[in-house]
């Protein structure tokens, strides 16, 4: 069946470092690939989506590109802030209904 | 656009006990999930309906899982007889029908306790 595999947390970076989360996935077809985020206290919201191969998403900084031939979606953001401190999860869903497939998620940490 | 919303933010029951879980989805969406989530995991697919029908349902859904969305518009989650293995926060999601890469709208979740 379909999965995700995220880079195991927690992560924990100074402001403004790069941030890479790396986020390969299984499924059979071709799926939709998406970064969701969970800010302290909020429920989850929609950070990026691709729905193609070789698609960038890209939303607030973060970018994540779809690569088919590696089966990944790693997310990627030039300079991280504190306020970006939240818990990332990658998901996948096929076509149809948003059965999304979400990976265990990785909790990110800047310090000021 | 208030959102999604769910009631309540927690539940705390004990062993054997029914619990009820409420969902508001934001208003125009015509499809509704729920997911559960347990700690340090991302959510599962529980459920889900589009307008008032319940079109698919996980395996993870035993037969003490029952959902409703009566006329389409909110819905219900209930757990029959809880056991301690339920303990996790439910989570409901909203979004309107469309194409690839549809975008859901989730609630706060509701985190329940089973003593």
């Amino acid at each position: 069946g379909n999965s995700v595999t995220q880079m195991e947390g927690p992560v924990t970076l100074s402001e403004e470092a790069f941030l890479t989360i790396n986020c390969t996935y299984t499924a059979t077809g071709y799926p939709s690939l998406f970064w969701y985020v969970q800010y302290p206290g909020e429920g989850l919201q929609l950070l990026l989506k691709a729905t193609k191969a070789d698609d960038k998403g890209s939303n607030k900084g973060f970018e994540a590109t779809y690569r088919k031939e590696t089966t990944s979606f790693h997310l990627e953001k030039g300079s991280v802030q504190v306020s970006d401190s939240a818990v990332y999860f990658c998901a996948l869903s096929g076509q149809g209904a948003q059965k999304l497939v979400f990976g265990q998620g990785t909790r990110l940490t800047i310090n000021p | 656009d208030t959102g999604v919303s769910q009631d309540p933010r927690h539940k705390i029951t004990k062993r054997g006990q029914n619990v009820t879980f409420r969902c508001d989805p934001i208003s125009e969406h015509n499809r509704l999930y729920w997911y559960r989530q347990t700690l340090g995991q991302g959510p599962e697919f529980l459920t889900y309906f589009q307008n008032e029908a319940q079109l698919e349902k996980s395996r993870l859904l035993s037969d003490r899982f029952s959902a409703e969305r009566p006329k389409g518009s909110f819905s219900t989650l209930e757990i029959q007889r809880t056991e301690q293995g339920d303990s996790a926060m439910y989570l409901c999601a909203s979004s309107l029908l469309g194409g690839r890469g549809e975008k859901l709208f989730f609630g706060s979740g509701t985190q329940l306790s089973v003593l």
